[in-house]
């Protein structure tokens, strides 16, 4: 079967460095998202990754290992706003996203 | 403004009701998606339609059931739900099957 999972909940603090860890098991594999979701809003998308590697956009940065099934995003140097929930996301097949729970991050001053 | 206005933002309905959810994007984009958002739970894709077609419905019951006019504006039809269908249902579209989604702000649904 399908099955993404990240962690629940995280906490942090300003100007620290978090990673969010995601690991996926799914029938096929088209590319990972990460997108963020603030209370009562819209999700963003923040990143996408579809080879191995590490891909870096300012604070933010998404590392995919296909072979492991696993996916991380760093954030750093934490800013208040950036509490909100990191959703995971795989795309199973051309037409099929499938998303986790989310991992709700709060970060403290 | 995220380029997808969802319409209304919040609806209480009866279970005997029928209402619209009705989705806008102004991206030019070919592909638009409904998803339900539930708390606790992943978001469940409901349906898919790119380029007007519908390519994937995801044993969604048939007391929702979605239209698509143009490649711009997407609508759910709602009608006899159930307490359980109370979500936050988010529309999001894509400028094709494999591009990031881009989603609306969602409509707040509670059926009582």
């Amino acid at each position: 079967g399908q099955n993404i999972d990240q962690p629940t909940e995280m906490t942090a603090t300003e100007g620290a460095i978090v990673q969010i860890n995601c690991t996926y098991q799914t029938s096929g594999f088209n590319g990972l998202f990460w997108y963020q979701q603030h209370a009562g809003e819209a999700p963003t998308f923040l990143s996408y990754n579809v080879l191995d590697g590490l891909e870096e956009k300012g604070r933010f940065s998404s590392f995919l290992s296909r072979s492991k099934g696993y996916s991380y995003l760093l954030l750093k140097e934490l800013q208040m706003k950036d509490s909100a929930s990191y959703l995971c996301a795989v795309r199973e097949d051309t037409d099929k996203l499938i998303f986790g729970t989310g991992t709700r991050l709060q970060v403290f001053p | 403004e995220t380029g997808v206005t969802q319409t209304p933002r919040h609806l209480v309905m009866g279970m005997t009701n029928k209402k619209s959810l009705k989705c806008e994007q102004h991206l030019g984009h070919n592909a638009m998606y409904w998803y339900k958002q539930s708390a606790k739970k992943p978001l469940e894709l409901m349906f898919v339609y790119s380029l007007e077609e519908r390519v994937e419905n995801n044993s969604v019951p048939s007391r929702f059931s979605p239209e698509c006019p143009n490649s711009s504006h997407l609508f759910l039809h709602l009608h006899t739900l159930q307490p359980e269908d109370s979500a936050l249902y988010l529309c999001a579209s894509s400028q094709d099957l494999l591009s990031p989604l881009h989603f609306g702000n969602g409509t707040r649904l509670t059926v009582t």
